[in-house]
């Protein structure tokens, strides 16, 4: 079973922040946090992980909460093109779970002009 | 555009038929993956090959088997189908989890397999 929770959906304003979240109250000490999204009839595209510290790429922001319960997916600038459904993942680092993604329901994200 | 290619991207087959759904990728990743995604809902894993070795089966039917020839290709041959199993299936390539870390999971875009 997916180990997070996340809001059915959001809408954003084109140009402004999208703040995302995401909880995971049972997370384990070395579990990652994976957000993955997915544009419609496209796979899941890769945007950002992280175990504890926060961290930045070009595509977004990840924050986690300092006792890793919870974690914010932030897109600064979000565009048309950020409309789509947005998975948070808890990872497991055990070996034989072969890296496995359990993907939640996902948030699907609505940006509008 | 995707690093992981998959053909066809659409397939339509009867019941009786016997097909199969390719995926390629060229990233040197030797952990390959199928997931199966139905409408509206979110992907679920179906197998895990790691070093061209099946390592993870997730109950599935055996009607669905799947095939990786060498590490650049992997197959999910299907046969007798019913019409539940119309989905959305993607493919998806990392480096094997444990040998360079934590390294994400590369997606193609899927074959929509309708069986009627």
């Amino acid at each position: 079973d997916a180990k997070t929770t996340q809001p059915p959906s959001m809408d954003c304003a084109e140009g402004r922040a999208a703040n995302l979240p995401c909880n995971h109250s049972t997370i384990s000490g070395n579990e990652y946090v994976y957000w993955y999204r997915q544009i419609h009839s496209q796979g899941p595209q890769y945007i950002i992980h992280g175990l504890k510290n926060n961290e930045t790429n070009e595509m977004a922001s990840l924050i986690i909460t300092e006792d890793r319960k919870s974690s914010t997916l932030i897109l600064p600038h979000a565009t048309l093109r950020d409309t789509a459904v947005y998975y948070c993942i808890v990872r497991s680092p055990i070996y034989n779970q072969g890296g496995k993604l359990i993907f939640g329901q996902g948030t699907e994200l609505s940006v509008k002009p | 555009d995707t690093e992981v290619t998959q053909t066809p991207k659409h397939l339509v087959m009867g019941m009786t038929n016997k097909k199969s759904l390719k995926c390629e990728q060229h990233m040197g990743h030797r952990a390959m993956y199928w997931y199966k995604q139905k409408a509206k809902k979110p992907p679920e894993l179906m197998f895990v090959y790691s070093y061209e070795k099946l390592s993870i089966n997730e109950s599935v039917p055996s009607r669905f088997s799947p095939e990786c020839p060498n590490s650049s290709l992997l197959n999910l041959h299907l046969h007798a189908l019913q019409p539940e199993d119309s989905a959305l299936y993607l493919c998806a390539s990392s480096h094997p989890w444990g040998g360079a870390g934590n390294q994400p999971q590369h997606f193609g875009d899927g074959t929509r397999l309708s069986i009627l």
